[in-house]
């Protein structure tokens, strides 16, 4: 079985600033990793994701996430974040093999304040 | 990139009535469909994994009666919510697989609310 920690509930940013949402993983297996956003009342939009190849991963809307296999970490971070990036974010694991079904984080609030 | 539809949107229901939810992909065939359930401000859980032309897989203590999964076609899983009950609002999130990758695709989600 894996499992996905998000140390962070919430994490408050002033406009323009960097910012950084923690994730960390357990799995007895290899694992791909995702990162996922969703606003309010959606479903859920995927940033990025890593199946294999470069750790460094980058995605949409300026995010990027570095896969750390000895830390059990993908760390997603952006350098500058904007009034519209206040959502909800949520990392997720799956097996590499089997059904795929995702196994996600119990999600980080982003608020960016001007 | 591959579409993921629900419908509908969101549905007001008395207690003790059901209600059908439609997943549907647009435009790959989706060999799995997964039904999660978030409640607010929490994560989502995976109730049930479907395959197409087969039982769906129920996670432990989802009520297989009660949650009904239908996957008639390679496009289209339903979820029906039988009896429900004030404690079953939620918002229902779908999502499909497809035969090759390991990525799905999410559909918009489902608001349910009981009365």
């Amino acid at each position: 079985a894996q499992s996905v920690t998000q140390l962070d509930s919430q994490v408050p940013v002033f406009e323009e600033a960097p910012v950084e949402l923690r994730c960390n993983y357990s799995s007895s297996v290899s694992v791909y990793l995702f990162w996922y956003v969703q606003y309010p009342n959606q479903g859920l939009q995927l940033l990025l994701k890593y199946l294999s190849g470069s750790t460094l991963v980058k995605g949409i809307n300026g995010f990027e996430a570095e896969f750390n296999k000895s830390q059990t970490s993908f760390h997603l971070r952006k350098p500058s974040v904007h009034i519209s990036d206040t959502a909800e974010y949520f990392c997720a694991v799956t097996m590499d093999t089997g059904r795929r079904a995702l196994t996600f984080g119990s999600g980080t609030r982003l608020q960016v304040q001007p | 990139g591959a579409v993921v539809s629900q419908h509908p949107s969101r549905v007001i229901c008395k207690s003790g009535t059901s209600v059908k939810i439609e997943c549907r992909s647009l435009d790959f065939q989706a060999t799995t469909m997964f039904w999660y359930r978030q409640f607010p401000k929490q994560s989502l859980m995976l109730m049930a994994t479907s395959n197409e032309g087969s039982k769906a897989t129920y996670e432990q203590g989802v009520e297989k009666d009660k949650f009904l999964i239908n996957h008639a076609s390679l496009t289209l899983s339903t979820l029906t919510v039988t009896s429900a009950h004030p404690e079953d609002s939620s918002f229902y999130i779908c999502s499909a697989g497809d035969s090759w990758g390991h990525e799905q695709f999410f559909g918009p989600g489902t608001r349910l609310t009981v009365l």
